[in-house]
């Protein structure tokens, strides 16, 4: 089946480590998203790519790094520069980054104590 | 980027067809009309799109007024696992490179037994 993968589902931390959030795809998709979600709030897009080796600062990009060396993986780094990390993380792709039927992930929600 | 207003909360009868209205008075004629939906702890998941005619999926049917200035969401026999938040979002296509989806606060629709 293909789909958008996100691991773990639920992820703790102790404030002041970096974490990293796994986003796998296997729709040939060329472009992939990030967001964040707090509670009762709409999705704030933290960083998107549009192709391998590219990508771009969305709406809330501090605190956050990102990579993009396979088409198929967009890793999302939670750094301690972050002041409130504790969210629930989405993932998405599109087939080019014009299309905005994106596909989501089911999310990584996690949590800094 | 057309504004949109949705009312933030309704309830459906199981059975019964849901109706989801979303505002957007001042939408441009490049601007598409797309509807998302979010069950609770998930990712959102595409439902439908339109320009200015009506369209019909599998899942639902949009219906777009002539004006273009708002438009309904129809679920004809709504389920339980219909209960989500809806979120009407409009944007252009081909925008250059600012090409975000716009994420507000959705409709929670809750389906009763």
């Amino acid at each position: 089946d293909g789909g958008i993968t996100q691991s773990p589902k639920y992820l703790f931390r102790k404030e002041g480590q970096n974490v990293t959030l796994s986003c796998e795809q296997n729709l040939n998709h060329d472009a992939m998203y990030w967001y964040r979600q707090d509670p009762g709030q709409g999705l704030r897009l933290i960083y998107y790519s549009q192709i391998v080796n590219d990508f771009q600062k969305g709406d809330i990009a501090e605190g956050y790094s990102v990579s993009r060396e396979k088409k198929e993986s967009f890793p999302l780094t939670v750094t301690s520069a972050q002041k409130n990390p504790t969210a629930f993380y989405l993932c998405a792709s599109s087939i080019r980054q014009s299309e905005y039927e994106q596909y989501f992930g089911p999310g990584t929600r996690l949590t800094v104590t | 980027d057309a504004k949109t207003t949705q009312p933030p909360s309704m309830d459906c009868a199981e059975g019964r067809a849901a109706n989801l209205p979303c505002n957007h008075s001042t939408i441009s004629g490049n601007e598409y009309v797309y509807w998302y939906r979010q069950i609770h702890s998930q990712g959102p998941q595409y439902i439908i799109h339109g320009l200015k005619n009506n369209e019909t999926n599998e899942m639902a049917s949009l219906i777009i007024t002539e004006d273009r200035k708002s438009s309904t969401l129809i679920l004809p026999h709504a389920t339980l696992r219909d209960t989500a938040v809806y979120y009407c979002i409009v944007r252009r296509i081909n925008a250059g490179n600012n090409r975000k989806l716009i994420w507000g606060l959705g409709t929670s629709l809750a389906v009763n037994p």
